[in-house]
């Protein structure tokens, strides 16, 4: 069963206004993280936030911010004030117990790509 | 400081010949892993290091596919007999070292893109 998905394969925004990104997970693990990434056109990976399942508050970086509601398993990521730079493709990410025993990796999503129009 | 660096960034090869890709973590970064990710498509875990010692290599989708890593540092990620399949953009990441409860992100390097004719 896929672990992370991403229904929105694009999006446009409008300069200046918010966008939120959809990130639904899938783990029966009680401990896990959920991660969110931007990878712009040049390729490299920039990380953006950092969700802990038992973090009580929703994670802000900045314009970045996360709406974790864990009862539906979501991790979405809202981007405040968006700007020409924040154009690039974006992924959620997670890992949990069984990720740490098996590999220690990031479960990636499909990725949105967004793009900010002025 | 420095980041993650990989090299080269990019690579052409003839199918059939073998690559090696190289990455440099973040000094003091005990765990490092290797992804792929074909185009337009998200990222594929292949391996993961802490320290020298692989302790899954489930990833790896064939065993053309090998890593190492020497001194706790660089790691070198070869493809002998490379197929047109194998054409993607490698990356490697670095985080602190990770055990049970420790969440640390991984920073990721430029990547290599390798792409077989």
């Amino acid at each position: 069963a896929q672990k992370i998905t991403q229904t929105q394969p694009g999006m446009f925004v409008q300069e200046k206004e918010a966008v939120t990104l959809d990130c639904t997970y899938d783990t029966s693990d009680p401990s896990y993280g959920l991660f969110w990434y931007k990878q712009p056109s040049s390729g490299e990976m920039i990380f953006l936030i950092y969700q802990g399942s038992y973090d009580q508050q929703n994670a802000t970086e900045g314009r970045y911010s996360l709406n974790f509601q864990k009862a539906r398993k979501s991790a979405n990521l809202v981007i405040s004030a968006s700007q020409l730079g924040d154009s690039a493709m974006y992924f959620c990410a997670m890992r949990d117990a069984l990720e740490m025993e098996y590999g220690n990796k990031l479960v990636f999503g499909a990725g949105t790509i967004l793009r900010v129009k002025s | 400081g420095a980041g993650v660096s990989q090299s080269p960034s990019n690579k052409v090869t003839e199918k059939g010949k073998d690559v090696e890709l190289r990455c440099d973590p973040i000094s003091g970064h005990t765990a490092l892993y290797w992804y792929r990710q074909s185009l337009g498509q998200g990222l594929e875990f292949l391996i993961y290091f802490q320290g020298n010692s692989a302790p899954d290599k489930s990833g790896l989708p064939s065993d053309r596919f090998s890593a190492e890593r020497t001194g706790g540092s660089v790691s070198t990620l070869t493809i002998q007999r490379t197929q047109q399949e194998d054409s993607a953009v490698y990356l490697c990441a670095s985080s602190l070292a990770v055990s049970s409860g420790s969440l640390y992100e991984q920073y990721f390097g430029p990547g290599t893109r390798l792409t077989v004719t």
